[in-house]
């Protein structure tokens, strides 16, 4: 029982439009949520975090929404840049338990 | 500062052949994690130790995966015997115990058990 659901494997944007990844859960337990970015060959890396008790948390070009009554939460990446090109793993965390990760959504920017 | 260190970076094996990954964290970070990622997959926790103890290997599949954290520093994740199905990423992760939600990691260890 995936308890993370990123339902987009993939995702392609013009380099200076919004991209726009999702991420749906069903633990209503999780207080915390992170995104994390990821290149081939290395591990992922932390990007930006939100903790259940705001709706919005901005970091330069990113963005992290959460919309508690849905259980539904996404990154906002504007302007898109080549370099975004990356894996992105949603990640959440109920209490001092174990992150539970997503399966990633494959973001392309296409210059 | 230095991040998360692993090694190998590739490993190649058959099954029922025995291997062993290694970790250093990040000093300072008293909280190191293993975890596994098959393709396609999210990375998995397999076990999380605070200094060299455990705090949670509910995940881990005791039968044949063992890791230890003596010293509470550098950490060794080990298999045997490994199955096809043990082909994935080894991912480890290391974190300061006030802020366990912000994991590094490492560039993990690529296993691919033919």
């Amino acid at each position: 029982d995936q308890q993370v659901k990123q339902n987009s494997p993939s995702l392609s944007v013009q380099e200076g439009r919004i991209s726009i990844l999702n991420c749906d859960y069903t633990n209503s337990m999780f207080d915390y949520f992170l995104w994390y970015k990821k290149y081939p060959a290395e591990g992922p890396t932390f990007l930006i975090s939100i903790s259940s008790i705001k709706d919005k948390n901005e970091d330069g070009r990113f963005t992290v929404f959460l919309n508690k009554s849905a259980k539904h939460l996404s990154l906002h990446i504007v302007p898109s840049q080549p370099g975004d090109s990356a894996v992105y793993f949603c990640a959440a965390r109920a209490g001092s338990y174990q992150l539970t990760f997503g399966k990633g959504t494959k973001l392309s920017v296409i210059p | 500062e230095a991040g998360v260190a692993q090694s190998p970076r590739y490993k190649i094996i058959e099954k029922r052949q025995s291997v062993a990954f290694w970790c250093n964290p990040i000093s300072g970070h008293a909280t190191l994690y293993w975890y596994q990622q098959i393709l396609g997959q999210g990375p998995k926790l397999l076990i999380q130790f605070q200094n060299n103890g455990v705090v949670d290997d509910s995940q881990l599949p005791k039968d044949r995966f063992s890791a230890e954290r003596l010293k509470g520093v550098d950490s060794t994740l080990k298999i045997q015997p490994a199955k096809l199905e043990d082909s994935a990423v080894y991912l480890c992760a290391s974190s300061l115990v006030t802020r366990e939600e912000t994991q590094y990691f490492g560039p993990g260890t690529r296993l691919l058990v033919l």
